[in-house]
């Protein structure tokens, strides 16, 4: 069954660095997704991504965040200069379209040291 | 602002002990409200959408049910491979999803 792949499935990076999270949704999706997940907290969004642009972003997403499809598989999360804070489980997911559900990937730990 | 909760936290279970979990929601125009396990270091894994009060939708020992207000997912006989966190989201009118914190289920043998 087709899945949702994302690495590293860990990743510890200094506190001011740029770290860049990569996915490959499913491959026929064309809705795209970003979520994260606190530890003990809930399930949050970020962002979501149709038709080569941000479609819509919570207050989260601010502008150390951004998003990108470089090519027709892979779908990336950028944060510019990590803070302590942004430690935090992402996941990944993707639908095929607007009346389907989500797919999640099993997550990258980003542990900002 | 669309809110979902989800009781009880945590549920611990018999072999074989039937019981529901609760996912209450406030939205504006529900466009569908889904179901997802989590695994421990997993992401959540699809279980059911329901779109409208009164839908119902099961899957082995999962039965999912929706009303205007709260959805239940009942789970029958549960086995210990039922150990899971589930998870609750809604969509209304756009395409992100808000999730409720879950009910942690432990089904001892």
């Amino acid at each position: 069954e087709p899945e949702v792949t994302q690495t590293p499935s860990h990743q510890v990076t200094q506190m001011g660095q740029e770290v860049i999270l990569r996915c490959v949704p499913i491959s026929n999706h064309l809705y795209f997704y970003w979520y994260r997940q606190i530890l003990g907290q809930k399930v949050e969004f970020l962002v979501s991504f149709y038709n080569n642009e941000i479609s819509e972003k919570s207050e989260i997403f601010d502008d150390q965040f951004s998003v990108e499809r470089p090519d027709g598989s892979n779908f990336t999360l950028k944060i510019r200069s990590t803070k302590l804070e942004d430690s935090a489980m992402y996941f990944c997911a993707s639908r095929l379209d607007s009346n389907q559900p989500q797919h999640f990937g099993d997550g990258t730990r980003l542990s900002i040291l | 602002e669309d809110q979902v909760t989800q009781s009880p936290e945590a549920l611990r279970l018999q072999e074989g002990e039937s019981s529901s979990l609760n996912c209450s929601y406030t939205v504006s125009g529900l466009r569908g409200l889904f179901w997802y396990r989590q695994d421990p270091g997993k992401g959540p894994e699809f279980l059911f959408t329901l779109y409208s009060a009164g839908e119902e939708k099961e899957k082995e020992r999962l039965k999912a049910t929706l009303t205007k207000k709260e959805s239940f997912l009942h789970i029958t006989a549960p086995k210990p491979e039922d150990s899971a966190t589930y998870l609750c989201a809604v969509q209304a009118t756009s395409n992100m999803l808000t999730f409720g914190g879950g009910t942690r289920l432990m089904v001892k043998p």
